[in-house]
């Protein structure tokens, strides 16, 4: 059974960078067949796909053209998670944060999710 | 970057009621289309993969069709624990979301 853990801080001052950890169980970081996602939600978005890495022989990251000038991702094979950072952060991006492991062309496993107040 | 519209930002319906929600997408995704049910304080549950697909554990009253642009999900004998936010995703082309519809008590 595939189990994702999210850690981080959920109060961002504006301007600063938002950082969230996934720690992933029962798969691996680095398995060839998935994909690990990051997505967002807000009232005024609802759900919101920020983005995704994956290994295939070597390292693969996609954002969305929303906030793709201000994400990355890194994967951590020793601690078999990966992790968020966006930066320049502002109240728009105050939202619960969510990992999931993409598989076959789904999302199948989520975590808990993270609400991220960014404050002015 | 293929944008997904649901027509429906909510609708009202009762227990027992049949219930369709639709999705489009702004360009053909073949059937790479999946649906999830989203609830307040808990995480997305997957429901219908590849438009059609029931996930393990999903009860049969929930059902997809469609292929190309315009695709469907349906409830039948809607329950009290449906009662949610329920969003369409293309994985085509990377992820899209649609905007979400949330099905209310009527």
């Amino acid at each position: 059974q595939v189990q994702l853990q999210q850690s981080g801080p959920g109060l961002v001052k504006a301007s600063q960078t938002l950082s969230l950890t996934c720690a992933i169980s029962g798969d691996s970081v680095s398995s060839n067949g998935a994909t690990w996602n990051w997505i967002r939600q807000s009232p005024s978005r609802g759900l919101e796909w920020l983005g995704r890495t994956y290994y295939r022989s070597k390292w693969y990251s996609d954002y969305a053209v929303s906030v793709k000038s201000r994400i990355t991702f890194n994967p951590d094979t020793s601690k078999n998670q990966f992790s968020l950072q966006l930066s320049s952060v502002t109240p728009e991006d105050t939202a619960v944060y969510y990992c999931a492991r993409g598989y076959s062309g789904y999302d199948d496993y989520w975590g808990q999710g993270t609400l991220v107040t960014v404050s002015s | 970057d293929i944008q997904m519209t649901q027509s429906l930002s909510s609708l009202s319906a009762s227990v027992g009621d049949r219930v369709t929600i639709t999705c489009r997408a702004s360009q053909s995704i073949s059937t790479s289309l999946n649906w999830y049910q989203h609830k307040p304080g808990k995480a997305p549950k997957l429901l219908i993969y590849a438009a059609s697909r029931l996930q393990s554990g999903v009860p049969s009253r929930f059902s997809g069709s469609g292929s190309g642009t315009d695709f469907t999900l349906i409830i039948s004998n809607l329950q009290p624990e449906d009662f949610a936010t329920y969003y369409c995703q293309q994985s085509y082309s990377t992820r899209t979301f649609g905007q979400g519809t949330k099905v209310e008590i009527k």
